[in-house]
């Protein structure tokens, strides 16, 4: 069955940098596109980037643009975001989640991972 | 503030039935697919609606979704107690270029 397990969370300082990771498994990770969604304490749903299935385009949202670097290593099946420059606002659940249509970008997401909590603060 | 607008909350007795709108943009809900998601208290978000008006598998009959021009509707009929969760309305953004979120609906049976 198809899995995402996110890792790589923790306590950053403002400004600092850190990395998350997402083991993909039971599905071919090759030939799908792949996102990061936040989550702040108690608010909503935030898309952040994605990912094509072979990493030849990216986009981001604009509060993480030139801080945030989304990428992936098909032959690892895993998803990967740098996030540099972190900042108080960017606490928040991430969760890596898969788009549903093989090749392209739909953006309908239908898996996620249990989610790896980032916290930012001194 | 998010780009799709939600009521914050919403709720019904066992049974009863309960909508939950979703308003949007032309770049957005009035271009592209409506999606729904569950997330119930703790766990992470499900897919529950796609393309406007699809279940995934194993989404019971009793949900459904409908989209007319910038705003779409998810219904709940024969509410149940294991429904309450919040429950955000999702659509691609041409502007954007990424999917957009609503703020989420918590949804509570009495």
């Amino acid at each position: 069955q198809v899995q995402l397990v996110e890792s790589g969370g923790g306590v950053v300082q403002p400004g600092r940098s850190l990395r998350l990771s997402c083991a993909a498994s039971g599905f071919s990770f090759r030939i799908y596109a792949m996102h990061w969604v936040r989550q702040a304490p108690g608010k909503g749903l935030e898309w952040v980037a994605v990912t094509s299935y072979d990493g030849s385009n990216k986009n981001y949202a604009d509060f993480v643009k030139g801080r945030f670097t989304i990428s992936r290593d098909n032959s690892k099946n895993t998803l990967l975001l740098q996030m540099n420059s972190l900042r108080v606002e960017d606490t928040a659940v991430y969760y890596c989640a898969r788009d549903s249509t093989s090749l392209i970008v739909v953006g309908e997401l239908d898996y996620w991972g249990q989610g790896t909590l980032v916290t930012v603060s001194s | 503030q998010s780009v799709l607008t939600q009521p914050p909350s919403a709720s019904g007795t066992p049974g009863q039935r309960v909508t939950i709108s979703c308003s949007g943009s032309t770049s957005n809900i009035g271009s592209n697919v409506v999606n729904w998601y569950q997330q119930l208290p703790g766990t992470a978000p499900k897919l529950l609606i796609y393309s406007n008006n699809q279940r995934p598998s194993g989404v019971p009959d009793r949900f459904s979704g409908s989209k007319s021009g910038t705003s779409a509707s998810l219904a709940i009929s024969g509410l149940q107690s294991e429904d309450e969760a919040d429950y955000y309305c999702a659509a691609w953004d041409d502007i954007l270029n990424g999917p957009v979120f609503g703020g989420g609906t918590k949804l509570t049976v009495l």
